[in-house]
């Protein structure tokens, strides 16, 4: 199993509709992060969690929100969803202790709004 | 202005030849620099890290740092067809997170 899930895989939904993404992890890891990939753009991060009561903004956070509900679980959620949001979607963590700056993705939630 | 600038290419390469990858910084404060590989379809892998000026190598692969210069480098020897990947350049900011590039697009060809 990977060490870091994330489900679902591929969503297809409507402009409107209330997404929910979720990631968990067996790493151990403290911090976790949610990062867009659009085309040209790379990895732009949307939220990331440096522990369970941590929660920062990332560089595009407006239209997104997310939980953390565990150290192993942290949830992105689109209240509305809107077609620009259509993207893959990446699940990250990384070890706080060894701060290597490598990062542990998960295989990626492909979202297409219509 | 985005923090970390890449060329998008595609760029592209014969086999056997040298890749270089280029990639620019705007946060003079940054100490932590990386190098990730992102297969088609597939989630990023780091490749390499550098954290001091000069040059680091690990097997075919080179990542060079120049501070002053905010710039930083990944130079791929004798280029297979399986590096073919799109890289990306991450530098960490003074948070703690990693800033991505737009990555560059490599090929190359038999």
């Amino acid at each position: 199993d990977a060490d870091v899930t994330q489900t679902p895989r591929n969503r297809i939904t409507k402009t409107g509709k209330r997404i929910m993404l979720e990631c968990s992890q067996t790493k151990g890891h403290d911090r976790m992060y949610w990062y867009r990939q659009d085309p040209g753009l790379g990895l732009r991060l949307i939220y990331y969690s440096f522990d369970v009561k941590d929660i920062n903004k990332g560089e595009i956070s407006d239209g997104y929100s997310v939980s953390r509900q565990a150290q192993a679980k942290f949830s992105l959620s689109l209240e509305s969803a809107i077609p620009n949001q259509t993207a893959l979607y990446f699940c990250a963590t990384s070890d706080q202790d060894r701060n290597t700056g490598e990062l542990f993705f998960g295989e990626g939630s492909r979202l297409t709004v219509l | 202005q985005k923090e970390v600038e890449q060329n998008s290419g595609p760029l592209s390469v014969p086999e056997g030849a040298i890749a270089s990858l280029n990639c620019t910084y705007s946060d003079r404060g940054s100490q932590s620099f990386f190098w990730y590989r992102q297969y088609s379809g597939k989630s990023p892998e780091l490749i390499m890290s550098i954290y001091s000026n000069g040059d680091k190598e690990d097997g075919r692969f080179t990542a060079q740092l120049n501070k002053a210069s905010q710039y930083v480098s990944l130079l791929i020897r004798d280029s297979q067809p399986s590096d073919s990947a799109t890289y990306l350049c991450a530098v960490e900011d003074q948070g703690g997170k990693l800033i991505f590039g737009q990555g560059t697009e490599l090929s190359v060809k038999p």
